[in-house]
């Protein structure tokens, strides 16, 4: 059974790029959610889609982070354009979004950006 | 808003040793916790979830338990082991939807022999 897979799994970006992450979540599975992961804060919540339709779209990272999920079984987010400070993991992770079960997360991306 | 905090950054640890990590939530709810596990590399996985049925989760050697009285959560091991060395997150949900979840800065613990 395949997990959550992100790629690529490692991008280095010039300031000012637009790169575009992909994640493909388990099969069957209804909620898709991106974080994102830095040493001082921890695991941030970027987006959240349910049965394809985003829910929540990230506060502080509307500005140049969109995420789209154009069928159940692909999400991308794009970040547009970079900047040095959105070097990071990004990850993807996934559940079926009923009571008691786990979400599942990929490996997620390392981003940087030059 | 939610904050769930971990002051510790880093435990270093001599193996067989105990383990605490220690989780402290802000909510205006009764939300459920959760510990997240990540190796070096690897996707972080669920480790221990808060509503168990009135059972004391445990996993891997591992328990904790919600005091709702003093907002914690916080981790326990008897007698650390080498592979136990990884990050950990403690993290809140404030309903049935496990996915949203609100994280701590994480704990490096690096397990010495």
């Amino acid at each position: 059974d395949a997990g959550v897979t992100q790629t690529p799994r490692h991008e280095v970006a010039e300031k000012g790029q637009t790169i575009i992450l992909k994640c493909e979540p388990v099969s069957g599975h209804n909620d898709l959610f991106w974080y994102r992961q830095t040493k001082i804060q921890g695991l941030e919540l970027l987006s959240y889609f349910r049965s394809k339709s985003l829910m929540e779209d990230g506060g502080a990272f509307k500005d140049r982070f969109k995420a789209e999920m154009l069928n159940s079984s692909f999400s991308t987010l794009k970040i547009q354009p970079t900047e040095p400070k959105d070097s990071a993991v990004y990850l993807c992770a996934s559940s079926f979004g009923t009571t008691n079960t786990e979400v599942f997360f990929g490996k997620g991306t390392r981003l940087t950006v030059v | 808003g939610d904050s769930v905090t971990q002051t510790e950054g880093l435990v270093t640890l001599t193996e067989g040793l105990p383990v605490m990590l220690n989780c402290t939530y802000q909510s205006t709810y009764s939300p459920f916790l959760f510990w997240y596990v990540q190796h070096l590399n690897e996707a972080p996985k669920l480790l221990l979830k808060s509503f168990t049925d009135n059972k004391r989760p445990e996993h891997q050697g591992f328990h904790a338990t919600l005091h709702k009285s003093s907002s914690s959560f916080h981790l326990q091991k008897s007698s650390a082991q080498l592979s136990d060395s990884a990050l950990y997150y403690c993290a809140l949900s404030k309903n049935y939807n496990q996915g949203k979840l609100i994280f701590g800065q994480g704990t490096k613990l690096s397990i010495k022999p």
